[in-house]
């Protein structure tokens, strides 16, 4: 079945510094979601990305989709105390009219202040 | 803004007993799923629900799990026979149509004695 893979699984930055987490899928992918999950809270979502090649900005975070829909990255720049918590990306499988999302295992931020 | 609830928050329950867990996804919402999420583990599908029927289910989604919309409003997730392996926070999310984003519930946190 769609693996996909999400590293690191943690990141401890100094708050100010830049932070990127990746994403693979073992398929190809119809789109891409990124969503975030604070310490004891629920899966917030982020964004969703579907075109090859994709770039999207919300504010600090750039949100990447590559050109074979395989993988995808997020970066926060400039991280601050608010950015805490697990990222995960989750993919949905090309065709067959699925929305089964598959999970990543998610790269947990912590900033040091 | 519009939410998905989960009750209750937290669910203890002896092993073999079964379980109910509840849900109101938004109003407006047409597709209901399930995640599980087991303690620092990766968000992982249960099972989506469409027109008062299944959609899809993963291999977590055996014989011991079912899914009921037993009236406008509430989506419920009954376990038969639990086993400890269930522990875990289980979520309800919804959405409107294809390609909109879910938006998830706080949660429910199975505790399996």
């Amino acid at each position: 079945g769609q693996q996909v893979m999400q590293i690191p699984q943690y990141q401890h930055v100094q708050e100010g510094e830049d932070f990127t987490t990746y994403c693979n899928s073992s398929t190809t992918l119809s789109n891409i979601q990124w969503y975030k999950q604070r310490p004891g809270g629920h899966p917030v979502f982020l964004i969703q990305l579907v075109k090859s090649g994709e770039v999207k900005k919300q504010k600090r975070l750039t949100f990447q989709f590559g050109e074979a829909k395989k993988n995808s990255s997020l970066h926060i720049t400039a991280t601050q105390t608010t950015d805490v918590g697990t990222y995960f990306c989750a993919g949905l499988p090309r065709g067959a009219g699925s929305y089964q999302l598959t999970f990543g295992k998610g790269t947990k931020l912590s900033v040091i202040p | 803004e519009p939410e998905v609830t989960q009750t209750p928050s937290h669910q203890v329950t002896q092993m073999g007993q079964e379980v109910i867990l509840r849900c109101v996804p938004i109003s407006n919402h047409l597709y209901f799923y399930w995640y599980r999420q087991i303690l620092g583990q990766k968000v992982e599908f249960l099972v989506s629900f469409y027109n008062n029927e299944i959609s899809e289910k993963s291999e977590i989604f055996d014989d011991q799990f079912s899914v009921e919309r037993p009236d406008g409003s509430n989506f419920t997730l009954k376990i038969r026979s639990t086993k400890l392996e269930d522990s875990a926070m289980y979520f309800c999310a919804s959405r409107t149509t294809w390609g909109q984003p879910q938006h998830f519930g706080d949660g429910t946190r199975l505790s399996i004695l």
